[in-house]
């Protein structure tokens, strides 16, 4: 069984320019969830979707920031105009319900802005 | 809690010896927690977890024990192994909750470097 497959693993974008992350769910998966990590920090919550819905973005800039998880095909993490800022580490984790059941995290983009 | 970007502190051991990486979670309320492993240009990969209404939890080699009291949680690896170098961050699952998810708050994170 496919783990949680996050494409690209490295990302490269220069200042004011738009990175499309993607996120590929394991298999029966219907819960997403998005998270940013800066270097020697821990995850931050960003996002959570289900299938054709976003559930709780509390997490994510109000601006700039956007993800879907459309019915067919990947979750997309967008992330418009970026600067320095954005450069992290992005990751994504699946889990087949709700609450607490454990997440499985894919390896992550990492993104430079230069 | 939050992390503020200091350098993660690090618990050196020597092979063979156990190991106790300790967390303190930020709301009481938290009633799920997860210990994550973290090695280098990976994602996290979990442990073992926990849920509020327990106070210890073993899986092979992994100890985690709970103190609601204080709001601690540690995880003990028995018999540390070069493998078990990594970054460890613990994770609470903090309501309210209105939409049943399992967004996880992480702590700040220990290296834990394993000398042969």
């Amino acid at each position: 069984n496919a783990g949680v497959m996050q494409n690209p693993r490295h990302l490269v974008r220069r200042r004011g320019q738009e990175a499309r992350l993607r996120c590929s769910p394991m298999k029966g998966h219907s819960h997403v969830y998005w998270y940013r990590q800066l270097p020697e920090e821990g995850l931050k919550f960003m996002v959570y979707l289900q299938k054709e819905n976003i559930i709780d973005e509390s997490g994510m800039p109000k601006e700039r920031f956007s993800a879907e998880f459309p019915k067919e095909g990947p979750s997309i993490l967008r992330i418009q105009q970026v600067v320095r800022g954005d450069s992290a580490a992005y990751f994504c984790a699946s889990s087949p319900l709700g609450g607490d059941t454990e997440a499985f995290f894919g390896q992550g983009t990492r993104l430079t802005v230069v | 809690g939050e992390s503020v970007g200091l350098h993660l502190p690090t618990l050196s051991v020597q092979e063979g010896d156990n190991s106790i990486i300790n967390c303190a979670y930020s709301n009481s309320a938290s009633d799920y927690f997860i210990w994550y492993k973290q090695e280098s240009g990976k994602g996290p990969q979990f442990i073992i977890d926990i849920r509020s209404n327990m106070d210890k939890r073993q899986g092979q080699r992994v100890t985690v024990l709970l103190n609601k009291t204080v709001k601690h949680l540690s995880l003990q690896i028995a018999a540390t192994q070069p493998g078990d170098s990594a970054v460890y961050f613990c994770a609470e699952n903090e309501p309210p909750r209105n939409n049943a998810g399992n967004m996880l708050t992480f702590g700040g994170g220990t290296r834990l470097m394993v000398k042969p």
